[in-house]
């Protein structure tokens, strides 16, 4: 069982929509959570990220993570065909400098969205 | 984009030679990183570096190797390259931001094993 688990889709919305994507998670340790975006051909970019529970609001955007769940969530409101990309999951044990985590994330699948008009 | 080069971005290359992949930053960052992705796979950690000549093995290190002799230079090299390793390439650098280590990534190295 890989320790990130995310629904490759692809997913197909109509622009306005809003968007929920998700991932699950077993390693316990995991206290921080990004988010990444990733046009076609091009390397990933952070959206945004959060630490521990909670929500976190940037624009349209939306993360959420529940840690007695294992579930961390990004919602996209009024989706533009701008966002058509692939999302990405991150997670990461340790967030301290000097700590031995050394910022290494674990990702996971990319779901693939597409926003029509 | 954060000042991050790959190259070559793309490679066409024979069973059983080996291959050099650069990653080169301008942002004087501690940490770097390679990744692969396939489909199905997401990202997955080759290495990582985490300062000049500080170098770990990732989640799929077998058949490579890296090298960091200065800071702004990260390179991997497949030993002997096999269909298998046909994949794209991303180098990622980062650094701690005060509360979490911000991974910017690179554009990619596309390479197709024959």
């Amino acid at each position: 069982q890989k320790e990130v688990e995310q629904d490759p889709g692809p997913l197909s919305v109509p622009e306005g929509a809003i968007v929920s994507l998700n991932c699950t998670y077993s390693n316990s340790a995991f206290q921080y959570f990004m988010w990444y975006r990733q046009y076609s051909r091009k390397g990933p970019e952070l959206l945004m990220y959060t630490y521990s529970s909670g929500n976190k609001e940037d624009g349209r955007f939306t993360a959420q993570v529940d840690k007695s769940s294992k579930y961390i969530s990004l919602f996209i409101r009024d989706s533009q065909p701008s966002d058509s990309a692939t999302y990405l999951c991150a997670m990461s044990a340790g967030g301290s400098a000097g700590g031995t985590s050394y910022g290494k994330l674990t990702f996971g699948q990319g779901t693939i969205l597409t926003v029509h008009p | 984009d954060a000042g991050i080069t790959q190259s070559p971005r793309h490679k066409v290359t024979e069973t059983g030679t080996p291959v050099t992949l650069r990653c080169h930053q301008t942002e004087n960052h501690r940490y770097m990183y390679w990744y692969r992705q396939d489909p199905g796979h997401g990202l997955r950690l080759i290495h990582y570096s985490y300062g000049v000549k500080d170098t770990d093995k990732g989640e799929v290190s077998d058949g490579y190797s890296v090298s960091r002799s200065k800071t702004e230079d990260f390179l991997l090299t497949l030993e002997s390259a096999t269909s298998s390793q046909t994949s794209v390439y991303f180098c990622a650098i980062s650094e701690y931001a005060g509360v979490v280590y911000e991974q910017y990534f690179g554009p990619g190295t596309r390479l197709t094993v024959t």
